[in-house]
């Protein structure tokens, strides 16, 4: 079940601290996909990737960025953490109609 | 946009009966709907799902169905099991791209 890994799988990080989180896919997915998932809540897409085209969501926080080097790896890059960010980032690929979701980290901030 | 609303927000029924989840979406070109089963802090994961070509779908102990001209779409588990407890998310997009999902349903199964 090892095919999306995310790391880490839990991240702390200080109110204002830039912070990196990466997931990479064994499956050789065209399509990436990141979810931002709050506690009790459904999970909300923030970008995602089709092959090396970037697709926003309207409503995506400036402070979210994203970077796909090649098709493995995809980063979701915070620029300027707040204590809103706090949540699940899943991240998940796609081939067809199919999405495939990664552990998830799990972002705290101080 | 897509907008799909999932009901009922909370599930509690007995081991060995039925649940039922139904979701409506807005959006008539959607055509292609999943569910996922969510466990406490695990990953969303793919139970079953349905293309817009097809009415129903079973995979064992659940099944969906899709009423297209209602824009409305259902889970069903029959005999339920302590271990079906879990969150459950219906979903709708078109072509699988840009997944829109329902709030999700908290499943409880008492033993």
């Amino acid at each position: 079940d090892a095919m999306v890994i995310q790391n880490p799988r839990y991240q702390v990080t200080q109110f204002g601290k830039p912070v990196t989180l990466s997931c990479s896919q064994t499956l050789n997915h065209n399509v990436m996909y990141w979810y931002q998932q709050k506690s009790s809540q459904a999970p909300k897409l923030l970008f995602h990737y089709y092959d090396k085209d970037f697709n926003n969501e309207a409503d995506t926080p400036d402070n979210f960025q994203s970077r796909r080097p090649n098709t493995s790896f995809c980063f979701l890059d915070i620029r300027s953490p707040g204590l809103g960010d706090a949540a699940m980032y899943l991240c998940a690929t796609g081939a067809g109609e199919t999405q495939y979701f990664g552990p998830g980290t799990r972002l705290l901030v101080l | 946009g897509e907008n799909v609303e999932q009901h009922p927000s909370t599930l509690s029924v007995q081991e060995g009966d039925s649940a039922v989840i139904k979701c409506t979406y807005s959006d008539s070109a959607s055509n292609y709907f999943p569910w996922y089963k969510q466990e406490l802090g695990k990953r969303p994961q793919l139970i079953i799902d349905i293309r817009s070509n097809v009415g129903e779908k079973k995979d064992q102990r659940i099944a969906v169905t899709l009423n297209k001209t209602a824009k409305h779409f259902s889970l069903h588990i029959t005999e339920t099991q302590p271990e079906d407890s879990a969150v459950y998310f219906c979903a709708a997009s078109i072509n699988g791209n840009k997944l829109v999902f329902g709030a999700g349903t908290i499943l409880r199964v008492k033993s």
